[in-house]
């Protein structure tokens, strides 16, 4: 089946330094790819759907300039995570689709970030 | 935008019991329900999913129904074992804009 790739899959930092997740689909090309963040024991937040080759689409409320996404290739979107602060200590998991309408989407197996 | 509902929030059964998780939705666009499986500290599996052409889908021990009248949809699972323990995610999909559920623990005590 297809197989999607994030990592780091736990990453430490100190405050106001950048981190970069990296998603990749391994086995099939992805022109678009989903970043979410989800909080202890709750649902997945959509934060913004990488589009390979143009900017992403951010959802309302998260900025785009703290969360920098890129998607240069069919089969890798990063996500950065810049001048971090303790309050964006999160799983973040990316999710990449088979490009067909309503195909399934596969996710990553998460990045757990933690900003002392 | 569409609204997915997920209940309950937590489900605990003896081993061998069967679970049941209900989701409803809001967009009668959406046409596609995938249902996932989150062990913890991992990301979220695919286990299941149906199309909105399809009453009913069965794998194995777990089966899914959609009842596009009443825009609700419907995770079974039979014969649970401690294994199946884990986070379920329900989701609807209009036209690839995939929305979910909150999310159901489920415990299956041995």
């Amino acid at each position: 089946g297809a197989v999607v790739s994030q990592h780091p899959s736990w990453v430490i930092c100190k405050s106001g330094t950048s981190v970069k997740i990296e998603c990749r689909s391994l086995d099939f090309q992805a022109t678009t790819m989903f970043w979410y963040r989800q909080f202890p024991k709750q649902s997945l937040m959509l934060m913004a759907t990488s589009n390979e080759g143009s900017k992403a689409t951010y959802e309302q409320g998260v900025e785009k300039d703290k969360f920098l996404i890129n998607h240069a290739s069919l089969t890798l979107s990063t996500l950065t995570v810049t001048s971090a602060h303790p309050e964006d200590s999160s799983f973040y998991i990316c999710s990449a689709g088979g490009g067909a309408v309503n195909s399934p989407l596969h996710f990553g197996n998460g990045t757990r970030l933690t900003v002392t | 935008g569409e609204n997915v509902e997920q209940h309950p929030s937590t489900l605990s059964v003896q081993e061998g019991d069967s679970a049941v998780i209900k989701c409803t939705y809001s967009d009668s666009a959406s046409n596609y329900f995938p249902w996932y499986k989150q062990e913890l500290g991992k990301g979220p599996q695919l286990i299941i999913d149906i199309r909105s052409n399809v009453g009913e889908k069965k794998d194995q021990r777990i089966a899914v129904t959609l009842n596009k009248t009443a825009k609700h949809f419907s995770l079974h699972i039979t014969e649970t074992q401690p294994e199946d323990s884990a986070v379920y995610f329900c989701a609807a999909s209009p036209n690839n804009d995939m929305r979910f559920g909150a999310g159901t623990r489920l415990t299956v005590k041995p």
